[in-house]
């Protein structure tokens, strides 16, 4: 089946800090792969996305690489700011049907100065 | 609106009642999702209606659960005879059909509390 398991939080850096949310999947064909982030009083949004291996999604300064041989996805930034406290989840599609998304629990990053 | 918008945004129930929570997907957007989130976990996902299809209803969690969506437009998932484990933040999201990435557009959640 299809699953998502990502890194608990929550998880609390000072700025510029380095960030690494670690996700990893399990899925029955060639997912594509998605960080959606959630800002405090707000609905979840697309922060990036890849859809096949090796493929680097990036926006915001944010990275993840879709790595198959490890079926990771791990969420990156190299100096976070305070804008970026948020809830980030992890999800994938697994472009069969529905394209349904399936989510991890999501981790809570702080960001203080 | 250029967004996704769904309401009411806060609905406070009593066990037992059932409610209505209602869904405007993106114009334009064939497919439309519904999905829970408890408190301090994922998104689970509900349920799915692509155009004129019969909808995939294979993520919903009981038969007291039930969703409508008229053409390609509003959907509303109705919930009977309330429960306290109902408590939930409910989630619209809408796409453009079978898209090759498979990105959704979220709206706001409706969050129910059933005392």
């Amino acid at each position: 089946g299809n699953s998502v398991t990502q890194m608990e939080g929550p998880v609390t850096l000072s700025e510029e800090a380095f960030l690494t949310i670690n996700c990893t999947y399990t899925a029955t064909g060639y997912p594509s792969l998605f960080w959606y982030v959630q800002y405090p009083g707000e609905g979840l949004q697309l922060l990036l996305k890849a859809t096949k291996a090796d493929d680097k999604g990036s926006n915001k300064g944010f990275e993840a690489t879709y790595r198959k041989e490890t079926t990771s996805f791990h969420l990156e930034k190299g100096s976070v700011q305070v804008s970026d406290s948020a809830v980030y989840f992890c999800a994938l599609s697994d472009q069969t049907g529905a394209n349904n998304l399936f989510f991890g629990t999501g981790t809570r990053l702080t960001v203080i100065p | 609106g250029a967004g996704v918008s769904q309401s009411p945004s806060n609905k406070v129930t009593e066990k037992g009642k059932d409610v209505e929570l209602r869904c405007d997907p993106i114009s334009g957007h064939t497919a439309l999702y519904w999905y829970r989130q408890r408190l301090g976990q994922g998104l689970e996902f509900l349920i799915y209606f692509q155009g004129n299809s019969a909808p995939d209803k294979s993520g919903l969690p009981s038969d007291r659960f039930s969703a409508e969506r008229t053409g390609e437009s509003v959907s509303t998932l109705t919930i009977q005879r309330t429960q306290q484990e109902d408590s939930a933040v409910y989630l619209c999201a809408s796409s453009p059909g079978l898209a090759e990435t498979g990105e959704q557009f979220f709206g706001p959640g409706t969050r129910l509390t059933v005392l």
